[in-house]
């Protein structure tokens, strides 16, 4: 069985400061994992996914993603934060036979302080 | 301008009543996902359907309901013996297997009154 794991509710970082969202997975085989955010009342927006190959993938909005297979993790990263980062943020894995839907995490709030 | 629909955006309902969440897209989509979100506890999966005329249950599908007569529309319904109906429900939609990620709708929220 897949599973994802995001172990913080929330995180708190000020403006112009780094920012990491921690994600840990567990699923037969290699994984493909995905980043989505969601703001208030609206559906999620796909950030960025890791397939194969270099384990720092980029994405929309300035946010990068680390793989590291050894330790199970797709850390969601950004090198400043902006208020309007603040959202709830999801990882999601799915195995590499791709016939299953995603699983997802249960989410991580994102609060950026001015 | 293509993606997904969902309406509508608010529905009240009575207990004891079934509704129906609409779900629309023209991505040309074959797979399309229906999830439940509560506070705290993430994305739970309903119903999926991979291809016209075949679905699957999710983690959660006692008290739902779906079709799939048209690769574009994915209705669910929300019948009266699901006990805890009030949640905000996402439907989503990908190109069926590998790497493809999931695009969701702008979600429908569920109110039992």
């Amino acid at each position: 069985a897949q599973s994802v794991a995001q172990p913080e509710d929330q995180v708190n970082v000020a403006e112009g400061n780094p920012l990491t969202v921690k994600c840990t997975y567990s699923v037969s085989g290699n994984p493909y994992l995905f980043w989505y955010v969601q703001y208030p009342n609206r559906g999620l927006q796909f950030l960025l996914k890791y397939i194969t190959g270099d384990n720092l993938v980029k994405g929309s909005y300035g946010f990068e993603a680390e793989f590291n297979k050894s330790q199970t993790s797709f850390h969601l990263k950004k090198p400043s934060a902006l208020v309007s980062d603040s959202a709830l943020y999801f990882c999601a894995v799915r195995d590499e036979s791709g016939n299953t839907p995603l699983v997802f995490g249960k989410g991580t709030r994102l609060s950026v302080i001015a | 301008d293509g993606g997904i629909t969902q309406s509508p955006k608010y529905l009240f309902r009575k207990e004891g009543q079934n509704v129906t969440l609409s779900c629309e897209q023209n991505l040309n989509h074959d797979a399309m996902y229906w999830y439940r979100q509560d506070p705290g506890q993430g994305l739970r999966l309903i119903y999926y359907s991979q291809i016209v005329n075949d679905f699957q249950k999710g983690d959660i599908a006692e008290g739902y309901s779906v079709s799939r007569e048209k690769k574009e529309s994915f209705p669910l319904t929300v019948t009266s013996a699901q006990k805890n109906p009030t949640a905000f429900y996402l439907c989503a939609s990908s190109i069926s297997g590998g790497y493809n990620e999931q695009f969701f709708g702008p979600g429908t929220r569920l109110t039992v009154l």
